[in-house]
């Protein structure tokens, strides 16, 4: 079936500083991929709508300027969290739907970031 | 706006006992209802769709307009479906979903 993997599962980083988190469909193409945060104990928030060779777009409150997000490829997009401060440690959990695919989504195993 | 609504956050039944997980929505669209399911330590799966009418590990869920609900239901739960239950609403041509804020299921043996 659809694998989608993220990397890296487990991240720490310094305040300040930027971090990158990759998404990739491994057997399939994904014309488009979401990214969702999730806070503890809450619920999946979508943050972005990913599309191949396209911009972005962001839900209503995502700083575009603050998460990088780019798909360059049909298997890979990666969110940056660009000048991470400690309210943004969370996970971050992608999604991908395939080419052509039906309205189903498969979802990566999420990536923890905390930011010191 | 649209949004999902799980009323639960926890529900614990004994092996056995049916469960129903609620879920209501808000959508002035044609709607497209979702339930995923998350086992300890593993990533968000698909479960079922309104759509394909099926039943999947005895689970089913029907999608009633008027009330704007799709509940969760098994008439028998088993220890093994204890997770993490999240509903989901697709929105527009756009393929994205907005998720409810989950439901824990906890089945007691």
């Amino acid at each position: 079936g659809a694998v989608v993997s993220q990397h890296p599962s487990w991240v720490i980083c310094k305040s300040g500083t930027s971090v990158k988190i990759e998404c990739r469909s491994l057997d399939f193409q994904a014309t488009t991929m979401f990214w969702y945060r999730q806070f503890p104990k809450q619920s999946l928030m979508l943050m972005a709508t990913s599309n191949e060779g396209s911009k972005a777009t962001y839900e209503q409150g995502v700083e575009k300027d603050k998460f990088l997000i780019n798909h360059a490829s049909l298997t890979l997009s990666t969110l940056t969290v660009t000048s991470a401060h400690p309210e943004d440690s969370s996970f971050y959990i992608c999604s991908a739907r395939s080419r052509g695919g039906a309205n189903v989504l498969t979802f990566g195993a999420g990536s923890r970031l905390t930011v010191l | 706006a649209q949004r999902v609504t799980q009323p639960e956050k926890l529900l614990s039944v004994f092996k056995g006992a049916p469960v129903e997980l609620k879920c209501n929505y808000s959508y002035s669209g044609s709607p497209e209802l979702f339930w995923y399911v998350q086992y300890s330590r593993q990533r968000l799966q698909l479960l079922l769709r309104h759509i394909s009418r099926e039943s999947i590990k005895g689970f089913t869920a029907d999608l009633n307009k008027g009330e704007t609900s799709f509940h969760l239901k098994k008439p028998f739960a088993q220890e093994e479906d204890s997770a993490m239950y999240y509903c989901a609403l697709s929105v527009d041509s756009s393929y994205k979903l907005i998720f409810g804020s989950g439901t824990r299921l906890l089945v007691r043996p």
